[in-house]
């Protein structure tokens, strides 16, 4: 099976923009969740979609939101972004209740 | 709430010699455990879990770990380094039968010289 993908690679901003990114999650897979890493703060969880819904969320501002597709595919919004926010955001599926995360590449996102 | 503390940001180690990051772990309810590698510009790729089967875990690349609840601990362990290991770990805990969202400790940057 092809692994988690997620699109774009690499992105640069400017501040009070908006960007959204996307998330493919291996095939058969229900759950996505997305992560911030930084140096300063480490892997921080946003939010988890399962089935559409979003079923557990991390400690972000409302400026961070996601959906999710039929397809089991995700995306996340960041709207009005902050120089903060520059960050490397991991996205990860799994298979319904199983406990094991896969996580893609990730997409680089710096604000300028 | 549940939490991971890795001592140690970086360790230093010898092609061939033991490499040993540790981990503790704090949780309410019995967790489950994860090990997370992470190679330069690229994303998190699973080593091993533990949850709740056998207490020592073999993973893949020759990491293995062991669950101790007495000592909260979840050490990562491999015989004899490989230059090729040198990367960050990440050492991961989550609620057995909740929703997926991994608390992480802040990583052990692992070096491995000749």
């Amino acid at each position: 099976k092809a692994g988690v993908t997620q699109t774009p690679r690499y992105l640069i901003k400017t501040r009070g923009q908006q960007v959204t990114l996307s998330c493919s999650p291996i095939s058969g897979h229900r759950s996505v969740s997305w992560y911030q890493q930084t140096p300063g703060q480490g892997l921080q969880f946003l939010f988890e979609y399962f089935s559409e819904t979003q079923r557990n969320k991390g400690n972000f501002p409302g400026r961070f939101s996601g959906r999710q597709f039929s397809n089991s595919r995700s995306e996340m919004n960041v709207s009005t972004l902050e120089l903060g926010d520059s960050a490397l955001y991991l996205c990860a599926s799994r298979e319904g209740y199983q406990e094991t995360q896969y996580f893609g590449p990730g997409t680089r996102l710096l604000v300028l | 709430a549940q939490s991971v503390t890795q001592l140690g940001s970086h360790v230093s180690v010898s092609e061939g010699a033991l490499v040993l990051l540790r981990c503790n772990y704090s949780s309410s309810v019995p967790p489950y455990l994860f090990w997370y590698v992470q190679y330069p510009n690229q994303g998190l790729q699973l080593l091993l879990k533990y949850t709740s089967a056998a207490t020592l875990v073999k993973g893949i690349n020759g990491f293995e770990a062991e669950f101790k609840k007495s000592e909260t601990s979840f050490h990562l362990t491999k015989p004899s380094a490989h230059m090729s290991d040198a990367a960050e770990y990440f050492c991961a805990v989550s609620l057995t039968g909740t929703a997926s969202k991994l608390t992480f400790g802040t990583g052990t940057r692992l070096q491995v010289t000749l």
